[in-house]
């Protein structure tokens, strides 16, 4: 799986859009952008995902660059439940295919 | 409500006494799997199972053990717990249809093994 890399910590005014980016630079054909995160210790939960094309639901939206080698996840309001970490997760979407959650980047939402 | 739920929520053992934690799924997942987290590791997959009676190592597989005899339960077992596996543990299981791929995790156990 590719390797990504995530800015250790951002801060971001409730109300504003939250830009957070992910390098993935060798990032193969086949496999997948994932995000998730997590809040204070609980469980990890699903943002989106994608492959090459920018998606958006009812979370967030994710752009990822023509060349697939960095993703930016945009939480375009941000609240103060918004704040966790959050986790960027390149793999392949095999049957088998786990999540490697690294460090990620723990997103502060302030007043 | 679509969830996964763990127990027991927290746990404080002793070395080599026998533990089993609980995870159970109500969404008729096929796909369950395992996770540990440590400080500066972020999350580690233990185990993971692609259906009832297939079950395979995943990341850090040493010192656990896991079955699958029903797809709803996915229960992780310690035979011999040791202080190096004091961790946060968290469950999860996995729908994958059509654009869908998406891992719901339980809330997690916190494990202290003195």
């Amino acid at each position: 799986d590719a390797k990504t890399t995530q800015p250790t910590s951002m801060d971001c005014a409730e109300g504003r859009a939250a830009n957070l980016p992910c390098n993935h630079s060798t990032i193969s054909g086949n496999e997948y952008v994932y995000w998730y995160r997590q809040i204070h210790s609980q469980g990890p939960q699903y943002i989106i995902h994608g492959l090459k094309n920018n998606e958006t639901n009812e979370m967030a939206s994710l752009i990822i660059t023509e060349d697939r080698k960095s993703s930016t996840l945009i939480l375009p309001h941000a609240t103060l439940r918004d704040t966790a970490v959050y986790y960027c997760i390149v793999t392949f979407r095999g049957t088998a295919s786990k999540l490697t959650f690294g460090t990620g980047t723990r997103l502060q939402v302030t007043l | 409500e679509a969830q996964v739920t763990q127990n027991p929520r927290y746990l404080i053992t002793v070395t080599g006494k026998k533990l089993t934690v609980t995870c159970s799924q109500n969404m008729n997942h096929e796909y369950m799997s395992w996770y540990r987290q440590d400080p500066g590791l972020g999350l580690r997959q233990i185990y993971y199972s692609m259906n009832v009676e297939v079950t395979d190592k995943g990341d850090v597989p040493e010192g656990y053990k896991v079955s699958r005899k029903e797809k709803r339960n996915f229960p992780l077992i310690l035979e011999s717990p040791s202080p190096n596996q004091t961790s946060l543990y968290f469950c999860a299981s996995r729908v994958r249809q059509g654009i869908t791929d998406t891992q719901y995790f339980g809330p997690g156990t916190r494990l202290t093994v003195l």
